[in-house]
């Protein structure tokens, strides 16, 4: 079964504040694609980045960052410094490899950055 | 270059009515994913057409179906609205390739349903 747990329903901070956005899944693929995807309230999501489960490396994007740990089954993902405009619902999920774009989508976490 | 449209954004029905909703894909991509999303819950896969057939179902009733057309566009059909089918229903387009788990989707700003 595939599953993703997004625990923090909405995070509040304050602008210039870093903030942490937990995911955690679970498969039992050994080949899998995890996903962060941002919704503003616009509604669409935006894609953020895509990482394979054989690529354990962290990644850093301008503010951004990915902490992946297949150990722990989690995937987390750091805002340095938030501005007002992260302000949005942000989305894990976990794609197994020939699913025909069967994504499973955590329940997702409001990020409220206050000026 | 546009992004993935979806039309009409918002619409109100009634309980046993019927509805469609509508899909563009973006340019170059050839395969569209239909979600569910209900107010404050993550998207729910409902299905996805490739070759204008339906390649891959989520748990959805048959009440759901769809179409896609030889442009790639693509329209979802809800049959006898229940009150628990008020969502926003979002479109996602990608380029089919291999190992279509690692897709990245494109996703439109969706379509808001609103069943009374």
């Amino acid at each position: 079964a595939q599953k993703v747990t997004q625990a923090q329903t909405e995070i509040s901070v304050v602008e210039k504040e870093d903030v942490t956005l937990d995911c955690v899944y679970e498969t039992r693929d050994t080949t899998y694609y995890l996903f962060w995807y941002k919704q503003p309230p616009s509604g669409e999501l935006v894609f953020l980045i895509r990482r394979n489960s054989f690529d354990e490396q962290n990644e850093i994007s301008g503010r951004y960052s990915w902490n992946f740990q297949k150990s722990t089954s989690s995937f987390n993902f750091t805002i340095t410094a938030s501005q007002v405009v992260d302000s949005a619902v942000y989305f894990c999920a976990l794609s197994p490899p020939y699913n025909f774009n069967k994504f499973y989508f955590g329940s997702g976490t409001k990020l409220n950055v206050k000026p | 270059d546009a992004g993935v449209t979806q039309s009409p954004t918002h619409l109100i029905k009634t309980r046993g009515q019927q509805v469609t909703l509508r899909c563009s894909p973006k340019s170059g991509h050839d395969t569209v994913s239909w979600y569910q999303q209900a107010l404050g819950q993550g998207p729910q896969f409902i299905f996805q057409y490739y070759e204008e057939e339906e390649r891959q179902r989520g748990n959805f009733p048959d009440r759901f179906s769809g179409h896609q057309f030889p442009n790639y566009s693509s329209e979802l059909n809800v049959n006898a609205l229940l009150l628990g089918d008020s969502a926003l229903y979002l479109c996602a387009s990608s380029l089919q390739g291999v190992y279509s788990g690692a897709n990245v989707l494109t996703f439109g700003a969706g379509s808001r349903l609103t069943v009374l």
